[in-house]
């Protein structure tokens, strides 16, 4: 039973362009979402979160959208940088979900130069 | 202040046998999460410690057991390896409170078991 799911395994653009990776979670006492970056050979860092109690949180180039009634949310990457090429895994908790973070299939994003 | 810091990078065990891994936390967490993540999905939870006590627990049985020391350091031990057990096993140090907003990930230790 997967609670959180990053439907698409994979996803390409050009340097510039927006990327967009999308995460559906199911457990309706998720009330924090968070992306983590992960590149080879090292363990996940953060790169932004969002509260259910907001509907979107920018950082710089990183955009999170969620949608708490169709339980989906989106990173937007924009511009999109050959740096960015990484894994992002979307990760969820709540205060009534245990003391964890269940994070989705992760989704490897490249950056075309 | 130095990150988090996992032992042995990589590890190859045989079916059967028991494993220790380490983790030592970020200056000043006193709570560590561990994951495993096998091959092509993401972490999944194993279990948290604070004051050296599990502190919460993930789908895992029972031959997957932890510490974790005064100093805050951890380990991860599993029992009786299984050839499903093979995967990368990450730890993750936060404050404890602080735990949904960010934790810390080490590099994580690669298991292979035959």
């Amino acid at each position: 039973d997967q609670q959180v799911k990053q439907n698409s395994p994979s996803l390409s653009v050009q340097e510039g362009r927006i990327s967009i990776l999308n995460c559906d979670y199911t457990n309706s006492m998720f009330d924090y979402f968070l992306w983590y970056k992960k590149y080879p050979a090292e363990g996940p860092t953060f790169l932004i979160s969002i509260s259910s109690i907001k509907d979107k949180n920018e950082d710089g180039r990183f955009t999170v959208f969620l949608n708490k009634s169709a339980k989906h949310l989106s990173l937007h990457i924009v511009p999109s940088q050959p740096g960015d090429s990484a894994v992002y895994f979307c990760a969820a908790s709540g205060v009534n979900a245990g003391n964890m973070l269940t994070f989705g299939g992760g989704t490897r994003l490249m950056v075309k130069p | 202040e130095t990150g988090v810091t996992q032992s042995p990078t990589h590890l190859i065990k045989t079916r059967g046998q028991q494993v220790t891994l380490r983790c030592s936390s970020q200056s000043g967490h006193n709570t560590v999460s561990w994951y495993q993540q096998a091959l092509g999905q993401g972490p999944q939870f194993i279990f948290q410690y604070y004051r050296e006590e599990e502190n919460g627990r993930g789908n895992f049985p029972p031959r997957f057991s932890g510490l974790q020391f005064p100093n805050y350091s951890s380990e991860l031990n599993v029992n009786a390896l299984e050839l499903d057990d093979s995967a990368l096993y990450l730890c993750a140090s936060s404050f404890a409170g602080q735990w949904r907003e960010t934790q810390y990930f080490g590099p994580g230790t690669r298991l292979l078991v035959l």
